[in-house]
């Protein structure tokens, strides 16, 4: 079964640390893994993006991590800053065209000052 | 600034009275779907339209309804709303089925049921 899994489930840091947050896919074979950011009360929102071949791509102050032999991919959030807090979600698209993601639970990040 | 808008924002309906959520995009894409997120969960696909074709999932209930007229609105209907239907309602669009073409997400409807 496609099952997609964030850890932790949340996170508090402080205002201008560093966090890691982890995604184990066991979707196979697949197109792209992509990291969204979702604020309260709002609709995700597309951080990065990588497919089956690429190892790493930043946007800003995020750096995603893939590593397809073992299926895992990271998001390092840098610098953190209060605006930062939300829930991150990994999200794999399966090869098949179909158009249907498979949604990881998401992790819930607070930033503090 | 195109976009994927969602009215209203908060919807408030009693238990049993038909209520309908509405999305519209300026982004012309021919694909749009509908998820149902519960707190703390992951959105969860309720149905899609590749244009005019609709598509169903397996698990969706009979309650939930979708209309799209054209291709810059659609709707969501649920016909009887149980207390287990209040949810956030994320409408997303996709420009064609493409691999890596990411999905717009709205703002999210969050219905509360009384």
């Amino acid at each position: 079964k496609n099952q997609v899994e964030q850890s932790p489930q949340s996170l508090i840091i402080l205002e201008g640390k560093n966090c890691t947050l982890q995604c184990n896919y066991t979707v196979s074979p697949f197109s792209n893994l992509r990291w969204y950011k979702q604020d309260t009360g709002r609709g995700p929102v597309s951080l990065t993006i990588m497919t089956f071949s690429e190892n790493t791509k930043s946007n800003g102050r995020y750096t995603a991590t893939l590593d397809a032999d073992t299926k895992q991919s990271s998001l390092h959030i840098t610098a953190s800053q209060l605006s930062d807090s939300a829930s991150y979600i990994c999200v794999v698209r399966p090869s098949s065209n179909t158009g249907k993601l498979i949604f990881g639970q998401g992790t819930t990040l607070q930033v503090k000052p | 600034d195109a976009m994927v808008i969602q009215n209203p924002r908060y919807q408030v309906t009693q238990f049993g009275k038909p209520v309908t959520l509405s999305c519209s995009q300026t982004l012309n894409h021919n694909v749009m779907y509908w998820y149902q997120q519960k707190s703390s969960q992951a959105p969860k696909l309720l149905f899609h339209y590749y244009d005019k074709d609709f598509n169903n999932e397996a698990d969706t209930p009979d309650n939930f309804q979708s209309r799209r007229p054209n291709t810059s609105f659609c709707f969501l209907d649920i016909r009887s709303p149980g207390l287990g239907d209040a949810a956030m309602y994320l409408c997303a669009t996709s420009r064609d089925k493409v691999p890596n073409a990411p999905q717009h997400f709205g703002d999210g409807t969050r219905l509360s049921i009384l």
